[in-house]
């Protein structure tokens, strides 16, 4: 089993500020199956990232994916208020179909 | 507009039964590879169970042998019929889509994604004497 580690568990900046967040697997994973995932709460997760680097619909480009092999970072620009949230990484595998990191708790003071 | 409602939680004694259900609208279930993640109060995410479009069905560790996938076309609905329920399966469950694409490089071969694209707003169990 595949196991990704995020880190640093807590993050927290200033708004404007530019976060970086890391996710780590335990084998190579193939690029086209790393996401990431904005969750704040009491609300579903949100998907930004898919293929390690592409956006998703509707996500703005302060939200930026990189990395191949085993590490891949999230980055966000230009911190605002409302990216407050807990964000996953995520892969897909053979077994366990998918599994996610722990997440990274993104706070904006 | 492409949204999924699920429905079904509630609160069961251990070893009950329960029958979550996922209706979608703005897609079809039976043609998309469809997914249950649940999220433990204060934990993090994690993969439940899996129907692929031609009725494939995965399922975790933690859950197989005690859950059931399906779908059904003429309601448009993914179901997750959990059985033999513990504490541990106490959790927020929410159903998601997940998309399938392709990309075609000029060189070598062809490049597959996988990732969830949409989620419903998750449904709580409580398993709790």
């Amino acid at each position: 089993e595949i196991v990704l580690t995020q880190s640093p568990g807590t993050l927290s900046l200033s708004p404007g500020e530019r976060a970086t967040l890391s996710c780590r697997a335990s084998q190579r994973i193939s690029s086209s199956y790393l996401a990431w995932y904005q969750q704040t709460p009491g609300q579903a997760p949100r998907l930004l990232i898919y293929g390690a680097s592409s956006r998703a619909t509707g996500i703005p480009d302060r939200f930026s994916g990189s990395g191949s092999g085993t590490d891949f970072t999230l980055t966000i620009n230009r911190l605002e208020p409302e990216d407050s949230a807990v964000y996953y990484c995520q892969q897909y595998g053979n077994s366990p179909r998918y599994t996610f990191g722990q997440g990274t708790k993104l706070e904006i003071k | 507009e492409v949204q999924m409602v699920e429905s079904g939680g509630g609160l069961v004694q251990p070893g009950g039964s329960l029958r979550l259900s996922c209706a979608a609208s703005g897609f079809t279930v039976r043609s998309n590879y469809m997914s249950w993640v649940r999220q433990a109060p204060g934990k993090g995410l994690e993969w439940v169970s899996l129907l692929n479009s031609d009725g494939t069905t995965e399922y975790a560790d933690s859950v197989k042998g005690r859950f059931i996938i399906s779908g059904d076309n003429s309601k448009n609905t993914l179901w997750l019929q959990m059985n033999s329920l513990r504490a541990e399966d106490s959790a927020v469950y929410y159903c998601a889509r997940d998309q399938v694409s392709v990309t075609y490089p000029v060189y070598g071969g062809p490049t597959y994604y996988h990732y969830m694209d949409v989620w419903g707003k998750g449904t709580t169990v409580t398993v709790s004497s």
